[in-house]
This record gives C-alpha cells, structure tokens and sequence, in this order.
C-alpha cells in the first residue's frame, strides 16, 4: 500500500447521512485520485486533483465532493445526493499525472443501509 | 462496450501450474499499458508497466507481454502459488491526456 493510508477501512452509515472518507500519502505526490470500485466492475474515477487547492471531476462525480487545502490529504465527501453510495473505495496517489505510476491506499467499503 | 477487455473472467487452477490472463484494447494510441495485482479487500498493486515501444517485461514469476498491433497483452504467471490467487487487472493510460481506463479484471483462484 506504499505509503498511502486510508481510514477507516470499514464505514456504516444511515441514508440521508453524508460522510467523508480519509486520504493521506507522505510520498511528496502531486497528484491523488479518488476510485470507485463494484463488483464485476473497473476502477471508476470520482475525482482528481493534480495540484493543491485545484481538483476536477472524473467520470462519475455526481453527489461526492474533494478539498485539496494540503498537498498530502485528498478526502472525499459522499453527500446525501450520491443515489448508491455503498462500494469500495480507493485513493491513489502519483508522481506527477498519469505518466507517473500510481500508487493505491488500501480502501475504504463505505456501507449505508 | 469496455474500450479495456479482459479474459477469462475468472480462472481456476491448481498450485504450481501456470496460466495466461488475456487483456485487449481497442483505444490507441497509448502511452503505457500496466498490470495490477489486487488481494481481496486490498488496494491493487503494480506489477508491470510496459511502453507502447516494449513488447516484453518481467517481476519475478509474472511476465507481461505487449503486441501494439494486435492491440493486445498478456500476464503470464509461472509456478503458480496460493498467494497469486487475486485480481489482475490491466490499465491502458494515455499521458498526453491524463486518460487512464481500467479493465474490469480477471479473479484468479489457486488450489492446493
């Protein structure tokens, strides 16, 4: 898991409820990621950030939000208005963009009932 | 359609045996092509990344292959053990436009 750290690993959560999910890397990377995963599925991307202070949507970013006030945390909210919010979630870090390797914290499974 | 393909779905084999995980694109051009490995539960691992220029790479027991024309590549494993069983997953990453496409994964199971 390199030294990306995600917490916590399992989360319960009512509906109707928002949460956030924590993202921490002491790699000195500039950029972080924020995935999805479901079963039978690919890592679907949430939301990136290249920079401090600047993120951008992924391909499904609808009903989470980001910060990226330091270069080293990346959390992620998963708001009332996500309709399916119950899955695995992976935060990764790299070098640079998508030239550089990425690099994956052990994940979060956010469960709401 | 999945623009990364990955075959089989799953796979089973005994200890010891060796096995070839399949994966297909269809977006080119790309910059490089990366195998992951994923335990259960776990955050994916990097095995191989491959250039569109290689065709070939190595990490211990697992061999990445690349054949741009074809627009294929494979991860051989020779001398399976029982911690090999996990997903593997293939990415296609274009860097010119931080376009990274993740296959859906083969789950490899090993027996004793």
């Amino acid at each position: 898991d390199g030294g990306i750290t995600q917490s916590p690993k399992y989360l319960f959560r009512k509906e109707g409820q928002n949460v956030t999910l924590s993202c921490e890397q002491n790699l000195n990377h500039d950029a972080m990621y924020w995935y999805r995963q479901d079963p039978g599925q690919g890592l679907r991307l949430i939301y990136y950030s290249q920079i401090v202070n600047d993120f951008q949507k992924g391909d499904i970013a609808e009903g989470y939000s980001v910060s990226r006030e330091k270069k080293e945390s990346f959390p992620l909210t998963v708001t009332s208005a996500q309709k399916n919010p119950t899955a695995f979630y992976l935060c990764a870090s790299s070098m640079r963009g998508a030239a550089y390797e990425q690099y994956f914290g052990p994940g979060t499974r956010l469960t709401v009932t | 359609k999945n623009q990364v393909e990955q075959s089989p779905q799953s796979l089973i084999i005994l200890e010891g045996k060796n096995c070839t995980l399949q994966c297909n694109y269809t977006v080119s051009p790309f910059s490089n092509l990366r195998w992951y490995k994923q335990d259960t539960g776990r955050g994916p691992v990097s095995l191989t990344i491959m250039t569109f220029s290689e065709n070939t790479k190595s990490n211990g027991r697992y061999t990445a292959t690349l054949d741009a024309d074809t627009k294929q590549s494979s991860l051989h494993i020779t001398a399976s053990q029982l911690s090999d069983s996990a997903s593997y997953i293939c990415v296609w990453v274009k860097n010119r436009d931080d376009k990274i496409i993740f296959g859906k994964g083969t789950r490899l199971h090993i027996l004793p």
